[in-house]
């Protein structure tokens, strides 16, 4: 089992539809969640940390499920704009300076 | 004012020959890393240094040479070229913090191709 596993997709979603997309890690030990964004080409840029009680900033929603041991994201009235690769981000608890990717969900939005 | 710069950004050589990547971040991080993106657009950590001193060094053939002159410097050798080194590479930059992972910032990628 890969240690952090994504959906590749691609998730065709209409604009201003909502859309979300799960993160698996297999890691029970794992503390340190991210969610970043890589348009094609271009470099990961972070989007937003996943904190314990989950968190929002705007119209994005992380999520966290321990006991499932999955993070979550959604993305509401989705723009143009959100068309990209989501990329699901766990530490290596082993480890203090690792962190380890997942292969990414494409996401394209749709006019 | 450009935060993490990789050069050459597009790098198209020979198998066999010796090529640099050379990254540098104007943020004033401690922490530097190299990523290898390949095809299937898996984001693999290759070397991190931090202070100048290799913390981590994932299993990486022994021609890839990180090289760290200064906390602003992070650059990358490649012996002997092979197809297989065909990938994006990305530097970054973190300020590391005991116990917290902050942020990573990228430079743009420099992509490879080995012919």
């Amino acid at each position: 089992r890969k240690e952090v596993e994504q959906d590749p997709g691609p998730f065709n979603v209409p604009e201003g539809a909502t859309v979300a997309f799960n993160c698996t890690y297999s890691n029970s030990a794992s503390q340190s969640f991210f969610w970043y964004r890589q348009d094609c080409r271009k470099e990961p840029k972070l989007l937003m940390s996943v904190y314990s009680s989950g968190n929002e900033d705007g119209r994005f929603t992380a999520q966290l499920n321990r006991a499932s041991q999955y993070i979550s994201l959604l993305i509401r009235d989705s723009k143009l704009s959100d068309s990209a690769t989501y990329l699901c981000v766990v530490n290596r608890r082993d480890s203090n300076y690792q962190l380890i990717w997942g292969a990414g969900t494409k996401l394209i939005i749709k006019p | 004012d450009t935060a993490v710069s990789q050069t050459p950004k597009y790098l198209v050589t020979q198998m066999g020959n010796d090529k640099s990547i050379k990254c540098e971040q104007n943020l004033g991080h401690d922490t530097m890393y190299w990523y290898k993106q390949d095809s299937k657009k898996f984001l693999k950590i290759m070397f991190s240094y931090n202070n100048k001193e290799l913390i981590i060094n994932e299993t990486v053939p022994n021609r890839f040479s990180p090289k760290s002159p200064d906390k602003a410097h992070l650059n990358l050798h490649i012996n002997s070229l092979e197809l297989g080194d065909s990938a994006v590479y990305f530097c970054a930059s973190s300020q590391w913090v005991a116990g917290t992972y902050n942020e990573q910032f990228f430079g743009p990628g420099t992509r490879l191709t080995v012919l």
